[in-house]
């Protein structure tokens, strides 16, 4: 069974920086993909990043872009967003996600970032 | 950016009934290798997104038979044949054929 469990959520404030970790497990991590998407609140789903298998390729939405940073341990089977600079409007439920093909196929249950001054 | 457009926003539906909804892509979807890569997501309250159509009409394994998906080009359709309560929540459609990767504003479903 695929697993994702995601960490790292938090109260921070305005400009500080946080680090959430996606922990998965059921798959070969190795060779998929893997992606966050956030959903603010009273708002609908949003894609942040994407990563390659070997973590050579990075993508990123343009209002993140310079500020987040996506990355993964193959050895660790996990996945990571380095989130620095956070502003009010990142403000979300931050899910890590299983690509399908051009698809989030698993999804975890969702870490809390709130960014409040 | 491709912009998704669902409509509608909330819709109330009976148990028992059919149900439809509707969502439009700013540009075509269709891919060059010729799939078109539109898919269906559901998110209960309180919980994680989860996936139910991909390609525009293939069921995920375990998703049951009332649901199904049609469409091409521009617009897509998801449908559920016989609504049950447990299929409250909300409806995303979601496109990845371009990044970056953009969903619908999502339809709200409620029952009647």
């Amino acid at each position: 069974e695929v697993q994702l469990v995601e960490s790292g959520g938090g109260l921070v404030q305005p400009g500080e920086s946080l680090r959430l970790s996606c922990a998965a497990s059921g798959f070969t991590f190795s060779n998929t993909w893997m992606g966050w998407v956030r959903r603010a609140p009273g708002k609908g789903l949003e894609w942040v990043a994407d990563i390659n298998h070997v973590g050579t390729e990075t993508y990123y939405l343009d209002s993140v872009k310079g500020r987040f940073t996506i990355s993964r341990d193959n050895a660790k089977n996990s996945l990571f967003l380095q989130m620095n600079s956070l502003r009010v409007e990142d403000t979300a439920v931050y899910y890590c996600a299983r690509h399908g093909d051009r698809c989030f196929e698993n999804w975890g249950q969702g870490t809390q970032v709130t960014v409040s001054s | 950016d491709i912009v998704m457009t669902q409509t509608p926003l909330s819709s109330p539906v009976t148990l028992g009934q059919p149900a439809s909804f509707s969502c439009r892509s700013s540009q075509s979807l269709v891919y060059g290798n010729g799939k078109t890569y539109l898919s269906w997501l559901q998110q209960r309250p309180g919980q994680p997104p989860r996936l139910l159509i991909y390609q525009i009409s293939n069921r995920l394994s375990g998703v049951p038979d009332r649901f199904s998906g049609s469409g091409a080009g521009t617009d897509f359709t998801l449908h559920i044949s016989r609504v049950e309560a447990e299929d409250v929540g909300v409806y995303y459609c979601m496109q990845g054929t371009q990044l970056p990767w953009t969903f619908g504003q999502g339809t709200k479903v409620e029952i009647k």
